[in-house]
Formats: C-alpha cells, structure tokens, sequence
C-alpha cells in the first residue's frame, strides 16, 4: 500500500512564527503536492513538485514556500504564519505515468494560527 | 464558473437507499475521472477510478461517466452508515509534464441514516 506520511496530525502556532510541514512518501513517487481544504472552497493546491529540487507554483501560492532536496520527503513552509492559514494541510503524491494521475494523500495536519 | 461543479449538501438517505453523487465540468479535454471519499478528520482515499465515458463497477459502487454531457456520477447501492463521509469528485487531462494536477469538486458530504 502507499503511505503518505505527514509529520502532525494537529499544530497551533502563533502569528509571525515559521511553520514547517513535513511529508513523507514510502512509494518513490516522483510528484508529490501541498493542498489545503477549507470548508465550502475544497481542495486548493499551494504547490507541486514533479521532481527533486524542483517545485511549481499551485493556484495559492502566496505566504508560502517549499523544498524538495530528497525524493521522498516535500515540506511545506509558512513564512510568517498568519491567522488566515488556519486550515486542514494535506500532502500528496503520484507516480509519473502517462495515465491516471491518482494521488495518494496523507492524513492531514490541522494547522490553527493564534 | 468553476471548472468543476458539485452539490455540497449535505445529503442524508436511511440506510439500505440508493445514493447517486454527481459533479459536472466544463473541460472538455479531461479524460480521467476519479471519486474519494473523505472520513471526518482524515485525508481523501481513492474510491473509484475511470478512463474516458462508460461505467465501472465495484462491489456496491458504480462510478459513471458521460462526457457528450460533461456529467460524472457514482452510485452507492446498499448504502451503509459506514459510506457516512465526504465524496470529492476529481479530474483531469491526458498527462503530460506541467499537466499532473487534478481538479477537485468540493465535495458533497454524505450522511446513512441507520
């Protein structure tokens, strides 16, 4: 089975602090992505990465940075967390396949900024 | 307009009913079509998998696409209160690099009354 790892199921941090968000696949998945789910706005993809060292903006890029040094690991960084990151985070990933396209996610990490 | 559309409900059926969850899109270049289902609190999980227009079944659930209509559905039949969850409806074109994004609906959560 394909695992998804990521590093917490819940964080609360303050504003102003940085927030790193880790993931971890077990299945040498070449892309692998960071969304956050909010309700009523679904899935919204913040970046991907097809390959190592490699990254591409999502649709919500801003306030938000990742790194991508070894295959298996993505991690997702806030900057300067601010209250209006308060979400579910969810990792993903997917082989590179000319078909289908399935991703794998993690099992989430709820984020609340004070 | 957004690229895909889907009914948030929420919708609730007794158990044993028959439950259809649809979404619509407007790209007319996707050709892969998956449904997850989302437990509270949890990360999406693929539930059903389909190329191009046709049905497809498995075990009590049968994913449906008809794209002359741009209308994808899936139907629970036996529904138990174990298929209690959110249902997220994805999509996409034929892969190709810079191409590996899914397209989310933002989810209809379903409810089995038992």
């Amino acid at each position: 089975d394909v695992k998804v790892t990521q590093s917490s199921r819940y964080l609360v941090k303050r504003t102003g602090e940085k927030v790193f968000l880790e993931c971890v696949q077990d299945m040498d998945h070449e892309n692998m992505f960071w969304y956050r789910q909010d309700p009523g706005l679904g899935l919204r993809l913040i970046y991907f990465s097809y390959d190592v060292k490699m990254k591409e903006k999502g649709d919500i890029p801003e306030g938000y940075s990742v790194s991508r040094e070894k295959k298996e690991r993505f991690s997702l960084i806030l900057e300067s967390a601010s209250t209006n990151q308060t979400s579910m985070y969810l990792c993903a990933s997917s082989p590179r396949l000319r078909a289908k396209n399935i991703q794998y996610f993690g099992a989430g990490t709820r984020l609340s900024v004070l | 307009q957004k690229e895909v559309e889907q009914d948030p409900g929420p919708l609730s059926v007794p158990e044993g009913a028959i439950v259809s969850l649809n979404c619509t899109y407007s790209n007319s270049a996707f050709q892969y079509f998956m449904w997850y289902r989302q437990y509270s609190r949890k990360g999406p999980e693929l539930l059903m998998y389909t190329y191009s227009s046709g049905n497809k079944e498995d075990g009590r659930f049968t994913a449906q696409v008809d794209k002359s209509s741009k209308y994808i559905s899936l139907f629970i039949r036996d529904s138990q209160p174990s298929d209690s969850a959110t249902y997220l409806c994805a999509m996409s074109a034929y892969w190709a690099r810079g191409n590996e994004k899914l397209t989310f609906g933002t989810g209809t959560r379903l409810t089995i009354i038992p």
